[in-house]
């Protein structure tokens, strides 16, 4: 079943304005890694994080690798019409069974007004 | 050229028919997935190839089937379509060692 849990579902926003999503789990990743999604298109990634606590960023887009390594977080600044999509935050759980494969977040819906 | 094309894009069916979507890549990569979309519950894992010879189980296998033809070549297979298999299909690809995937354009099943 879903082992992750991305919030908010979805966000009308004003463009200009901040954006911050998040995905957590009761479960430890060893990996973290956010993916866009335009319409019609398939997931383009965006940030990847390997280490707990790295933050890294990627133009306007910000990510942090939770300490607990059960969390993570994505901000985007300053947002513009085109950062409309759905946003997947995905991780690699610990453990044999988990290798190579992907947990992915249920996505965040972001409309940006101009 | 796109690294990971997905044929058909869009596709009708009705309940019963066979369908069979396919993947092709050209970043050389060995593993192959593939996930079903649907709305409120992100992707979710059908199978996975990490070569050749390998085909593995993913969350929600049922009512699927997988070939992995060659390197750059995984195919799905729906033996006897149903109306709830109604959804986006996305193929991707990794690279041994990395946990990084990538997509390919996915495509639209429609089963009436």
């Amino acid at each position: 079943g879903q082992q992750l849990n991305q919030s908010p579902q979805s966000m009308f926003i004003q463009e200009g304005e901040d954006v911050s999503m998040n995905c957590t789990s009761s479960s430890i990743f060893n990996t973290w890694l956010w993916y866009k999604q335009d319409p019609g298109e398939g997931p383009v990634l965006l940030i990847a994080l390997y280490k707990a606590g790295e933050l890294t960023s990627n133009g306007r887009l910000t990510a942090q690798f939770g300490i607990t390594r059960k969390d993570s977080f994505l901000n985007i600044s300053a947002s513009i019409p085109s950062d409309v999509g759905i946003y997947f935050c995905a991780g690699q759980l610990t453990g044999g069974t988990s290798y190579g494969k992907l947990t992915f977040g249920q996505g965040t819906i972001l409309t940006v007004h101009p | 050229d796109a690294d990971v094309t997905q044929t058909p894009r869009n596709r009708i069916t009705k309940t019963g028919k066979r369908i069979m979507l396919e993947c092709s890549q050209t970043k050389g990569h060995d593993r192959m997935y593939w996930y079903r979309q649907d709305p409120g519950l992100g992707l979710r894992l059908i199978y996975y190839s990490f070569d050749v010879k390998d085909i593995n189980k993913g969350e929600i296998s049922d009512g699927y089937s997988v070939s992995r033809q060659a390197q750059a070549k995984f195919s799905l297979s729906l033996e006897s379509a149903i109306p709830n298999q109604t959804a986006l299909y996305f193929c991707a690809t990794s690279d041994d060692g990395t946990d990084t995937q990538y997509f390919g354009p996915g495509t639209r099943l429609t089963v009436l």
